[in-house]
């Protein structure tokens, strides 16, 4: 069956860095752009970065942006996030979640995502 | 704050049909063709339940039903069942990024 399964998470002080990844399976990570999405236990959803299938193209959220990085090796079916420069409020269960594609049609929707891997920001 | 605003919470009895809103509150913002929801039971991973407004995954049953009207998403449960408690996330993309709605509490009373 296909999947994703985030690891690397840990707790860091704040000002560090931490680098997270997903790995992927039973699919082609070159055929799917992919996401990170955090969670604050107990709280909602919160879209962090997405990279294109062929890592042309990335975005992040203004929350991040100028302090974390994605990057993808499909040669090795991953996915990753590296952290710099971590706050307190970045303290989230962090997803990895594909994004659908259906023979090519595009689904603008994660129809995939992993358990995630928890990262705790704290001195 | 969430640009896309999702009552805190909703219920209903078994057998019931619910439906939970997702209303664009900036300009930038829109909820026109592709707004998709999810569902999360506590301790689990969210799970893609309508994509592009209105269209159902493989395997989601077919109580669930998407539609929007102006700057207003839904997401509508006909029939409700008990497994059909969890937390509810509508969410858009928009230029390049998603923005994800605070989430509703659905309760099956």
């Amino acid at each position: 069956d296909a999947q994703v399964v985030e690891s690397g998470g840990g707790v860091v002080r704040p000002g560090g860095s931490l680098r997270i990844s997903c790995a992927v399976s039973g699919f082609s990570l070159d055929e799917h752009d992919m996401n990170w999405i955090r969670q604050v236990p107990g709280k909602g959803l919160e879209w962090v970065s997405s990279i294109k299938w062929n890592a042309g193209n990335t975005n992040y959220a203004d929350s991040v942006k100028g302090r974390f990085t994605i990057f993808r090796d499909n040669a090795k079916n991953s996915l990753y996030l590296q952290m710099n420069s971590l706050r307190a409020e970045d303290t989230a269960l962090y997803h990895c979640a594909r994004v659908g594609d259906v023979s090519g049609y595009y689904l603008y929707a994660f129809d995939m995502w992993g358990q995630g891997t928890m990262v705790t920001v704290s001195s | 704050q969430s640009a896309l605003t999702q009552p805190a919470s909703v219920s209903g009895s078994p057998g019931q049909s619910i439906t939970i809103s997702c209303t664009a509150t900036s300009s930038d913002v829109g909820v026109y063709n592709y707004v998709s929801w999810y569902q999360q039971h506590p301790d689990k991973a969210p799970k893609l339940m309508i994509y592009e407004v209105t269209n159902r995954p493989l395997g989601v049953s077919n109580r669930f039903s998407g539609s929007n009207s102006g700057n207003t998403a839904s997401l509508t449960i006909s029939g409700l069942q008990a497994e059909d408690e969890a937390d509810y996330y509508c969410a858009s993309y928009t230029s390049g990024s998603w923005v994800f709605g605070g989430g509703t509490k659905l309760t099956v009373l």
